[in-house]
């Protein structure tokens, strides 16, 4: 597609409940990256993937998220027994490629909400 | 550990110029990025430096001190619409590990 594209836009999630989010990159990205902002800060990093491979999920902030790219396109965020402090927006980027010259385009955003 | 730096909040007027300054102390680093990022929209990409020096893109300019550890972003002849957040980002590695550091942004108000 013509960006990176994320569903859902938003969610609200009751804690505890398990949620997921995608990412649709642009077609032929091999770099693909998840990010959590919140409110008034900036991106953190979360997790990186190099096609299918999942180079780099140092900064994933517990054993309750989770990331997969099965196919080397669409990647799926998924957050277990979701806590209050999850609420945040949701950013995933995708790059062409891995070299230093390579822009990064983000998606929208998934804002999750924790209730 | 890795930490970088910008103002949390700025103000100017339109059709001015406005200095956004960002320091970094990274493990390494392989390019420095600005974006802007309009509430609730995707952070959108305004410039890249990897050398030394001044970057020039139309009403955009961006400016790099390896040695300082230092950037900013230049906006002329400002206009409403840049009212945004303005990120600083730090690519501190190469090869695989691509990922950005950002700062926490810089949220810029433009009046009338």
């Amino acid at each position: 597609g013509a960006g990176v594209s994320q569903s859902p836009r938003y969610k609200v999630a009751k804690r505890g409940q398990d949620v997921a989010l995608r990412c649709d990159p642009i077609s032929g990205h091999v770099s693909l990256f998840w990010y959590q902002q919140a409110l008034g800060q900036g991106p953190e990093f979360l997790t990186y993937f190099q096609n299918e491979a999942q180079l780099d999920k140092s900064g994933l902030p517990s054993d309750r998220f989770f990331a997969e790219r099965p196919e080397g396109s669409v990647s799926t965020l998924k957050i277990q027994r979701t806590q209050q402090e999850d609420s945040a927006v949701y950013l995933c980027a995708s790059s062409l490629g891995s070299g230093a010259n390579y822009g990064y385009t983000f998606g929208s955003g998934t804002r999750l909400t924790v209730v | 550990g890795q930490n970088i730096d910008q103002p949390t909040e700025m103000t100017a007027t339109e059709g001015a110029i406005v200095q956004i300054n960002c320091t970094y102390q990274t493990s390494g680093f392989n390019g420095l990025f600005w974006y802007q990022q309009h509430a609730g929209e995707a952070p959108t990409f305004l410039s890249y430096n990897v050398l030394d020096g001044l970057e020039e893109k139309g009403r955009f300019s961006s400016f790099l001190s390896r040695s300082k550890g230092y950037s900013y972003l230049l906006l002329k002849e400002l206009q409403m619409k840049d009212s945004a957040s303005y990120l600083c980002a730090v690519r501190a590695y190469g090869g695989s590990q691509g990922n950005l550091i950002f700062g926490k942004g810089t949220k810029l108000s433009v009046k009338p």
